[in-house]
């Protein structure tokens, strides 16, 4: 599975669009963008996924680049309960191999 | 919907005493992962099991640990004997073969080995 590069911490006001930035620069053209938080004693929760579409649901949006070498989680209205670290992953989503390698994560913190 | 269930939430043992943790996944699920995750080390895959076989062990630290999943509705990860250095909170995962993207976590199981 392709690498991922995040940046450790971010902070973002409150109602205002966090962006969470992910590099996948060696990612192959099977693998998809996951995205999956964790918030403070808590399993991690899965957000959203694509592979070279943009792709929005009722929780985020994905940004992927058109060369597909990196990534963008946007939470359009941050709360406080979206304080959490958030998990940028590469995989290939096939059925043989679906384990989840999870790296360090960016750490958010939404202020009041 | 329950949600994935793990017990117990909170285990206090002795170095060298036996530790068993259970899980029960969702129903209707294909795959269990169980994962451990430290300060020092993140989140890391110990083992995952697909339709109750073990597909992929390899992040199973030693032999003392041991993961079974005698049917489809739990799974059992025991370490035998505990050392301090197993205190982690452990957690497991499930999901559906239809879709593996989307891993459903547990509330965890913190251990502490004195």
């Amino acid at each position: 599975d392709a690498k991922t590069t995040q940046p450790t911490s971010m902070d973002c006001a409150e109602g205002r669009a966090a962006n969470l930035p992910c590099n996948h620069s060696t990612i192959s053209g099977n693998e998809y963008v996951y995205w999956y938080r964790q918030i403070h004693s808590q399993g991690p929760q899965y957000i959203i996924h694509g592979l070279k579409n943009n792709e929005t649901n009722e929780m985020a949006s994905l940004i992927i680049t058109e060369d597909r070498k990196s990534s963008t989680l946007i939470l359009p209205h941050a709360t406080l309960r979206d304080t959490a670290v958030y998990y940028c992953i590469v995989r290939v989503a096939v059925s043989s191999a679906s384990k989840i390698i999870f790296g360090s994560g960016t750490r958010l913190s939404i202020r009041p | 919907d329950a949600g994935v269930i793990q017990s117990p939430r909170h285990e206090v043992t002795e170095m060298g005493q036996e530790v068993t943790l259970r899980c029960k996944p969702i129903s209707g699920h294909d795959y269990l992962f169980w994962y451990r995750q430290t300060m020092m080390r993140g989140l890391e895959l110990l083992i995952y099991f697909n339709n109750n076989v073990p597909i992929d062990d390899s992040g199973m630290p030693e032999d003392r640990f041991s993961a079974k999943m005698p049917n489809a509705s739990f799974s059992t990860l025991k370490i035998q004997p505990s050392e301090p250095r197993d205190s982690a909170v452990y957690f497991c995962a499930s999901s559906r073969r239809t879709s593996s993207y989307e891993q459903y976590f547990g509330p965890g199981t913190r251990l502490t080995v004195t």
